[in-house]
């Protein structure tokens, strides 16, 4: 079992249907952290919490340490949103950077 | 400020040959994680690299090594390469620590053929 669980892993929305995606771990973590990845690969950090919201244009993140969930809103989605999303966290345990990641959330955005 | 850069972008071996793959971090970055992605495992990670020195490793076999040099770049080597190793290699650098951001490379495609 994933120490980082997501959901959902599949989502299709239309143009401007407001989303949301979800992360839960197991364990205290140092950071959340929700990650972009486009086809291709290349992977982009959006938002890094460690505790109450954070704001960039549409998107949201939430992250709530006692009950160990998080979540990730996209407001007026677009097709350019399409793309996999990543939860990863820095378990409390770890030293460094190391990462352990969700799943990832497949979002489809059609117009 | 230049991004995190690797190299090769894309590769393909044979069963048995042995691959190395750079990693350049963010100019001031000293931290270097190494994470493999597959369609079956997702992401996982396989070792990190701080001040020329392994921090951190994750459940990997001991035919995936790595090293740091004085300028912070890193390398990962695949020796023995197997039908399986075939994956995205991604490399991220950060400053050292939970509180700060990783910023990742584009990754190395591996196809081991």
């Amino acid at each position: 079992k994933n120490e980082v669980e997501q959901s959902p892993q599949n989502l299709t929305a239309q143009e401007g249907e407001f989303i949301t995606i979800n992360c839960s771990y197991s364990v205290g973590i140092s950071a959340l952290h929700w990650l972009q990845q486009h086809p291709g690969g290349g992977i982009v950090s959006l938002f890094m919490l460690s505790s109450g919201k954070k704001k960039h244009g549409r998107l949201i993140a939430t992250i709530n340490i006692q009950e160990k969930h998080s979540s990730l809103h996209i407001t007026a989605s677009h097709p350019r949103d399409s793309a996999v999303y990543i939860c990863a966290v820095s378990f409390e345990e770890t030293s460094g950077s190391r990462l352990t990641f969700g799943e990832g959330t497949q979002l489809t955005v059609n117009p | 400020k230049a991004g995190v850069t690797q190299t090769p972008r894309y590769l393909i071996k044979t069963r048995g040959q042995q691959v190395t793959l750079s990693c350049s971090p963010i100019s001031g970055h000293r931290s270097v994680s190494w994470y493999q992605q597959t369609p079956g495992q997702g992401l996982q990670f396989l070792f990190e690299y701080f001040s020329e020195t392994q921090r951190n490793k994750g459940n990997f076999p001991g035919r995936f090594s790595g090293r740091q040099f004085s300028n912070s770049r890193s390398e990962m080597n695949v020796s023995t390469l197997e039908l399986g190793d075939s994956a995205l290699y991604l490399c991220a650098s950060s400053l050292w620590g939970h509180q700060y951001e990783q910023y990742f490379g584009p990754g190395t495609r591996l196809t081991v053929t």
